[in-house]
């Protein structure tokens, strides 16, 4: 039982550049997300969802997108790279979405934009 | 507006001795509380919850947090510290249609 699993773990990219992060779950939950973690500042949701074939957007959505491939995998794309990017990012999952659920988080992303 | 402020950047403590870590709240309705910790280069890791009923709660490693209304806070606590409880602890909210907000975090340190 791997849990939330990421990839890659670091990532260096030129501005404009574009690039997937990837991230699955093997606890048949319902609900994924998308965080960014930067200093001093907590974790900030970009995007969650709370199901299979639904998305919404968080608190930092602008510059991302996402995709729900199926109920364990959920993917982060980056269209066109920008410094104000560089940050870790963690993937989560959860019961679901309901506010009673703690979450579970993968090991994280550490992407820097030059 | 929903919000969680943890108060302290960095708690230091001696191995052996009792640790606090604060925590305080903000929310519209009923609040749903989380401790989450974190390693060096891992993702975060839950430690407790408060949901409803008692107001102190017990979770994973000897730690325990109490909620107190009056207050608005959840502060986590244990007993005994060890070196290995030296992470990044954070607090997080939430309130019903509401995502979760969590904290800044706060650096305990715990000195052998």
């Amino acid at each position: 039982n791997a849990g939330v699993t990421q990839t890659p773990k670091f990532q260096v990219l030129k501005t404009g550049q574009s690039m997937t992060l990837q991230c699955a779950q093997d606890m048949n939950h319902n609900s994924m997300y998308w965080y960014r973690q930067d200093p001093g500042m907590g974790l900030r949701l970009i995007y969650y969802s709370a199901s299979e074939g639904t998305t919404d957007k968080g608190e930092v959505p602008n510059g991302y997108n996402v995709s729900r491939l199926n109920k364990r995998e959920f993917s982060l794309r980056l269209e066109s790279a920008a410094p104000s990017q560089t940050s870790v990012y963690f993937c989560a999952s959860s019961e679901a979405v309901a506010e009673i659920y703690e979450q579970y988080f993968g090991p994280g992303t550490r992407l820097t934009v030059t | 507006a929903q919000s969680v402020a943890q108060p302290e950047d960095q708690v230091n403590v001696a191995e052996g001795n009792p640790l606090t870590v604060k925590c305080t709240y903000s929310v519209s309705g009923n609040p749903y509380l989380f401790w989450y910790v974190q390693y060096p280069n891992r993702g975060l890791q839950f430690l407790l919850k408060y949901i409803t009923g008692d107001n102190l709660v017990k979770g994973s490693y000897g730690f325990e947090a109490e909620f107190n209304k009056s207050q608005t806070s959840f502060h986590l606590k244990k007993p005994s510290a060890l070196v290995s409880d030296s992470a990044l602890y954070f607090c997080a909210v939430r309130a019903r249609g509401f995502k979760t907000i969590f904290g800044a975090g706060t650096r305990l340190f715990v000195k052998a």
